[in-house]
C-alpha cells in the first residue's frame, strides 16, 4: 500500500517569504516516482516537478527547490520569495513501479497555500 | 499542442440521471486515467484505460460507475443514477505510452459535477 502524509493543510505567508510544504511518503517499492502538482483557484492541475527513486538529487527552478531525502521518506517543496501567484493548493504524489503499477498515482491530501500581499 | 481536454466543464445533474464525462487525450498519449476530487479533499485514483482496454479498476465503485476508452474517441466517464454524494471534481489524465519512459500524467481542466 502507499501512503502520502500532506501534515500542513494550511499554510500563510506575507508576499516575498520563503516557505517550504512538506511531504512523506510510505511504499514498499523499491523503484517509485514523486510529484508536485499545482492547483491554482481556477481548479486545473499543473504538473511541477517528477523525481525518480533513484535519483536524490535536489532540484532548483527558479523559486521552486525541491529536497528529495529517501532516508526520511521526504520530498519537500519550498519556494522562495514567494508571491501572491503562488497562492493555490500544492499536492504531492507517488507512483510506484516494483509491480509494473508506475500508472496508479496516490496523492496526499494537499497544502493550501496563502501568499498575503 | 492541445492538451488534455475535459467536457464538460460544469455539469448538474439531479437525483437519478446518468452523468457522461468526456475526456480526450494529449496527442500521442495512449493511456487514460480518471480521478475524483471530493470537496476539500484530494485526488483518488479511479481508473486507468488504455484504448478498448480497462487495465486497472480498483478505485471505482462497484455499481453505477462505468469507464471506456474506444479506438476512436475520447475516454467516458459514465455514471448512472447519481447520488449527491457524487457530487465532486473529476479529473482525466493521460501519459504516453510506457516505453517512452515517461511517467508524467498531464492532467484536464475537470468536469465539476453537481448533483441536485
Amino acid at each position: 500500500a502507499q501512503k502520502v502524509t500532506q501534515a500542513q493543510t494550511e499554510i500563510s505567508v506575507v508576499e516575498k517569504e520563503d516557505v517550504t510544504l512538506d511531504c512523506v511518503y510510505e511504499t514498499r517499492d523499491t523503484t517509485y516516482y514523486l510529484f508536485w502538482y499545482k492547483q491554482p483557484p481556477s481548479g486545473e492541475l499543473v504538473f511541477l516537478i517528477r523525481r525518480n527513486s533513484f535519483d536524490e538529487q535536489n532540484e532548483i527552478s527558479g523559486r521552486y527547490s525541491w529536497n528529495f531525502q529517501k532516508s526520511t521518506s521526504s520530498f519537500n517543496f519550498t519556494i522562495t520569495a514567494s508571491q501572491v501567484v503562488d497562492s493555490a493548493v500544492y499536492f504531492c504524489a507517488l507512483s510506484g513501479g516494483d509491480s509494473g503499477g508506475y500508472q496508479k498515482v496516490t496523492f496526499g491530501t494537499g497544502t493550501k497555500l496563502q501568499v498575503i500581499p | 499542442n492541445a492538451g488534455v481536454m475535459q467536457n464538460p466543464r460544469h455539469l448538474v445533474r439531479r437525483r437519478g440521471q446518468e452523468a457522461r464525462l468526456r475526456c480526450s487525450p494529449m496527442k500521442g498519449h495512449s493511456h487514460v486515467y480518471w480521478y475524483r476530487q471530493l470537496p476539500e479533499e484530494g485526488l483518488k485514483f479511479m481508473v486507468y484505460l488504455q484504448k478498448e482496454n480497462i487495465i486497472d479498476e480498483s478505485g471505482m465503485p462497484k455499481e453505477r460507475f462505468s469507464a471506456e476508452f474506444p479506438k476512436e474517441g475520447p475516454s467516458i466517464l459514465r455514471i448512472q443514477q447519481v447520488v449527491r454524494g457524487d457530487s465532486a471534481a473529476y479529473f482525466c489524465a493521460s501519459s504516453p505510452p510506457a516505453n517512452s519512459g515517461s511517467y508524467v500524467q498531464y492532467f484536464g481542466p475537470g468536469t465539476r459535477l453537481t448533483v441536485t
